[in-house]
């Protein structure tokens, strides 16, 4: 199986700011790479697909870069609704599509 | 609207079996795969299966092959996921998903990707004695 990295596992961060999370595959998947946004007690919502594809209704604030092993999403001016965790999914070696271990972001 | 909508929490005994469920609706149900995925209490995302309604090709991850069992009534538009023997440590929320296929034209030719674009609110199984 594939196995997904994520870094930090946590941050906190202030509104406004400019947010990087990273993702990184054990192998190269090309741009097989999805994002989701999970609110606690909430089911996760798709941010991004295909490593840079903005989903439908995505706020335009939310970019995904990277192909191979290594990738990014950027959350280019935090607002308050986007503390919450966030997945990296590979889906290029299937079965599994294996998730990233999350990344946490909190109030600063 | 697509949804999909799930059972109910449940609370079992150690031993006891279960199926809980996952109806889809605004949408072909066959024509898309459903994924289930498992967060235990506190941690992350688990990939457990998916299934293709339309002719009940299943895949598994590795981890919960021969674990639980994913299956789906097209005719009703519901997908399952059950266990003949429930353990303490299969506490946890699970979700369903649609996952869906999509083309993307590049310089080399279309390639097709797969995500999970509508989820299920979950289920919570609860399994203690």
């Amino acid at each position: 199986d594939i196995q997904m990295t994520q870094s930090p596992s946590s941050l906190s961060a202030s509104v406004g700011d400019r947010v990087t999370i990273t993702c990184r595959a054990s192998q190269s998947i090309s741009s097989y790479l999805n994002w989701y946004q999970q609110k606690p007690g909430k089911a996760p919502k798709l941010l991004i697909y295909a490593a840079s594809s903005l989903q439908s209704g995505v706020p335009s604030r939310f970019s995904g870069s990277g192909s191979g092993t290594d990738f990014t999403l950027t959350i280019s001016s935090l607002q308050p609704e986007d503390f919450a965790t966030y997945y990296c999914q590979q889906s290029y070696s299937t079965p599994p599509d294996t998730f990233g271990p999350g990344t946490k972001v909190d109030i600063k | 609207e697509v949804q999909l909508v799930q059972s109910g929490a449940e609370v079992k005994k150690p031993g006891e079996s279960l199926k809980i469920s996952c109806k889809g609706s605004g949408y072909s149900f066959t024509s898309y795969w459903i994924g289930w995925v498992r967060q235990m209490p506190g941690k992350g995302l688990e990939w457990m299966g998916i299934i293709y309604p339309g002719d009940s090709d299943t895949r598994y991850s590795p981890s919960f092959q021969g674990q639980v069992t994913i299956s789906a009534d097209k005719s009703i538009s519901t997908a399952y996921l059950q266990w003949s023997s429930l353990k303490a440590s299969d506490t946890a929320m699970y979700y369903c998903a649609r996952r869906v296929r999509v083309g993307i034209v590049a310089t080399t030719g279309e390639n097709y990707y797969y995500y999970m674009d509508v989820w299920g609110k979950g289920t919570t199984v609860t399994v203690s004695s």
